[in-house]
């Protein structure tokens, strides 16, 4: 089975702009989390969907929003970018049932710089 | 909420040799799930180990075992007969009591250099 991607890995944006982050789970997981990770903040919650509808979400400001597809594919998109934005974002599908329901596998990021 | 510290910014160890990475958490829930993850350069994080809190014995995979002292609130990750590629961040996260999701919280993350 194929890991969970993550596209773009790079990204460089400039303040006020926005992006859109993808992610792709691994087959049959229906669980995507997202996560922003930062020197100084460490690796925070931002949001979780299953089925398409979302489950739960961190403390961020409204800025950040995601979205998940029927496919299970999700999208995390950050409007009016600010310097404090940079950071690697992981995403993290879960199965949810089965011997293995208990974990989440990541992706390999995606590092945005916002300059 | 929940918190998860770990005191150990950064740990050495000597190839071969076994190492305790710290983990405390805090909770007031008797039903919550505790996980390690490591974390190398490349940024990918790998799970290593789970621990339910109504388990009764310390789980253990390969060559981790998750030293689980509920009492104290701690979950502290042995690795045994450390390797060259264990060198990483390690990680120790929850997820919140009563938590049907996948909403972690997770500690500060300790350094591990494995030494030849």
């Amino acid at each position: 089975k194929a890991g969970v991607t993550q596209t773009p890995r790079y990204l460089i944006k400039t303040r006020g702009q926005q992006v859109t982050l993808s992610c792709s789970p691994i087959s049959g997981h229906r669980s995507v989390s997202w996560y922003q990770q930062t020197p100084g903040q460490g690796l925070q919650f931002l949001f979780e969907y299953f089925s398409e509808t979302q489950r739960n979400k961190g403390n961020f400001p409204g800025r950040f929003s995601g979205r998940q597809f029927s496919n299970s594919r999700s999208e995390m998109n950050v409007s009016t970018l600010e310097l404090g934005d940079s950071a690697l974002y992981l995403c993290a599908s879960s199965p949810f049932t089965g011997p293995r329901r208990n974990e989440q596998f990541f992706g390999p990021g995606t590092r945005l710089t916002v300059l | 909420a929940q918190k998860i510290t770990q005191t150990q910014p950064g740990m050495f160890v000597q190839e071969k040799e076994a190492v305790t990475l710290d983990c405390t958490y805090d909770t007031s829930d008797p039903s919550y799930g505790l996980f390690w993850y490591k974390q190398p350069s490349s940024g990918e994080m790998i799970f290593l180990i789970y621990q339910g809190s109504y388990d009764q014995q310390n789980a253990t995979e390969g060559r981790y075992s998750l030293n689980f002292q509920k009492a104290r609130k701690s979950a502290n990750l042995v690795i045994s007969a450390s390797q060259l590629g264990d060198s990483a961040m390690y990680f120790c996260a929850m997820r919140p009591p009563g938590s049907t999701g996948n909403q972690f919280y997770f500690g500060t993350g300790t350094s591990l250099t494995v030494i030849p």
